[in-house]
């Protein structure tokens, strides 16, 4: 079984670009999340799909960024325009369930440099 | 809020030597507690968790006992392994919640 993975696995671009990133989760897990690690920090939630439906998106910085679940498949999250603080590690998850005792699978991780 | 503090690194060490990473949590909301692993260029694994007080988790030949006495969970191997350099986190999560929440990372290498 595939596991949850993530395009790119790396992003350059310049302040004030637009950046897109993909996560496609294990399938048929109705449960995606997003979550970032900014500069060797924590690692920090930033919003939980259901399906195609965002459950909590308490967790992102600022409306420069959108996540999107069309169909309640893969995810989409932009940063428009990039900011430099914007520049961290960006992991994708999936659950089966929603709930403490349901395991989150992660992806890679997509690398964002902004200069 | 939510919070966990793991012992900074990085750390280094030889082959069959001893591993200790701390790891304490805040205590609200029952947390279930977990280490994730990452190796290099891979994603973050599970590596062991433990959902009660005096649990423990094992796997690969680490293990972790979620002490509430202490709200701790440190992570121990007795003897590691070159394959076992990669950074550890350790986390939390409240009862019937789902956003788990992170501590800064140990970066471990093990040298031959």
């Amino acid at each position: 079984e595939a596991g949850v993975t993530q395009f790119p696995s790396h992003s350059v671009i310049e302040k004030g670009q637009t950046v897109t990133l993909r996560c496609d989760p294990i399938s048929g897990h109705d449960n995606l999340y997003w979550y970032r690690r900014v500069m060797g920090k924590e690692i920090k939630f930033l919003l939980h799909f259901v399906k195609e439906s965002k459950q909590d998106e308490s967790g992102m910085p600022n409306n420069r960024f959108l996540a999107e679940r069309t169909g309640g498949t893969y995810s989409t999250l932009k940063v428009q325009p990039a900011e430099l603080e914007d520049s961290g590690v960006y992991f994708c998850a999936s659950s089966q369930r929603t709930g403490s005792g349901d395991t989150q699978y992660f992806g890679p991780g997509t690398r964002l440099t902004v200069l | 809020g939510d919070s966990v503090t793991q012992m900074e690194g990085p750390v280094t060490l030889s082959e069959e030597a001893f591993l200790t990473i701390n790891c304490t949590y805040t205590a609200t909301g029952y947390p279930s507690l977990f280490w994730y692993v990452q190796y290099p260029g891979e994603g973050l694994q599970l590596l062991l968790k433990a959902t009660k007080a005096d649990d423990k988790g094992s796997n690969k030949g680490f293990e972790a006992t979620y002490r509430k006495e202490t709200t701790s969970f440190h992570l121990e191997k007795g003897s590691v392994q070159v394959s076992d350099s990669a950074v550890y986190f350790c986390a939390r999560i409240r009862s019937n919640d789902y956003k788990l929440s992170f501590g800064a990372g140990t970066t471990v290498t093990v040298r031959a």
